[in-house]
């Protein structure tokens, strides 16, 4: 069974600069997460959706972050304008409907803002 | 709010030593416990978990007990090897309806030939 797929893997950027970060989850799940990871530090989740609906973005800085997630399946975070604190790793995340699901992380994309 | 403390790395052992690293939480309830391991240039793995007190986890010789008197769940594993060298990471999930997983910092194994 094929895992979350991330792409691209790394991006290098300069600020102001707007980018995009994919996401397939496995297939059949349909609770997708996008998390933060900062430097030495643990995930911190920005978006959760069941199917297509965004059911709690509370930590989403929607003022440059946005995310969609058509059809229920794929998923897109974008970033726009990027700023020198959003380096970090983006991790896309899937789980099934059950209440202790595990959850299911990709590689991650590592995203450098210069 | 829910949080996790886990012990600062790096955590450096030699082969066939035994592991322990700390973890302890805060949380109403009656959380789930994790614990997640991380391989370089990879993502988050589930390695093991606890749903109520006094449950304990393993997976590949590792395990851990939830311990609700101490709020605790620490990692243990009796022989580590080269390749248990990664970042681990504690986390929380609470009880009640859908809650957010709570990671902690991440702790990281190095295990020296």
């Amino acid at each position: 069974e094929a895992g979350v797929v991330q792409s691209p893997r790394y991006k290098i950027i300069e600020k102001k600069q707007p980018v995009a970060f994919w996401c397939n989850p496995i297939s059949g799940h349909n609770t997708l997460y996008w998390y933060r990871q900062n430097l030495g530090q643990g995930p911190e989740l920005l978006i959760r959706y069941e199917n297509e609906e965004a059911v709690d973005d509370s930590q989403l800085p929607k003022d440059r972050f946005s995310a969609e997630r058509l059809k229920g399946v794929d998923s897109t975070l974008k970033i726009q304008p990027a700023e020198l604190g959003d380096s970090a790793v983006y991790l896309c995340a899937s789980s099934g409907t059950l209440l202790y699901n595990e959850q299911f992380f990709g590689p991650g994309t590592r995203l450098t803002v210069l | 709010g829910n949080s996790v403390t886990q012990m600062e790395g790096p955590v450096t052992l030699s082969e066939e030593a035994f592991l322990t690293i700390n973890c302890t939480y805060t949380a109403t309830g009656y959380p789930s416990l994790f614990w997640y391991v991380q391989y370089p240039g990879e993502g988050l793995q589930l390695l093991l978990k606890a749903t109520k007190a006094d449950d304990k986890g393993s997976n590949k010789g590792f395990e851990a007990t939830y311990r609700k008197e101490t709020t605790s769940f620490h990692l243990e594993k009796g022989s580590v090897q080269v390749s248990d060298s990664a970042v681990y990471f504690c986390a929380l999930k609470g009880s009640g309806g859908y809650q957010k997983v709570t990671f902690g910092t991440g702790t990281k194994l190095q295990v020296i030939p």
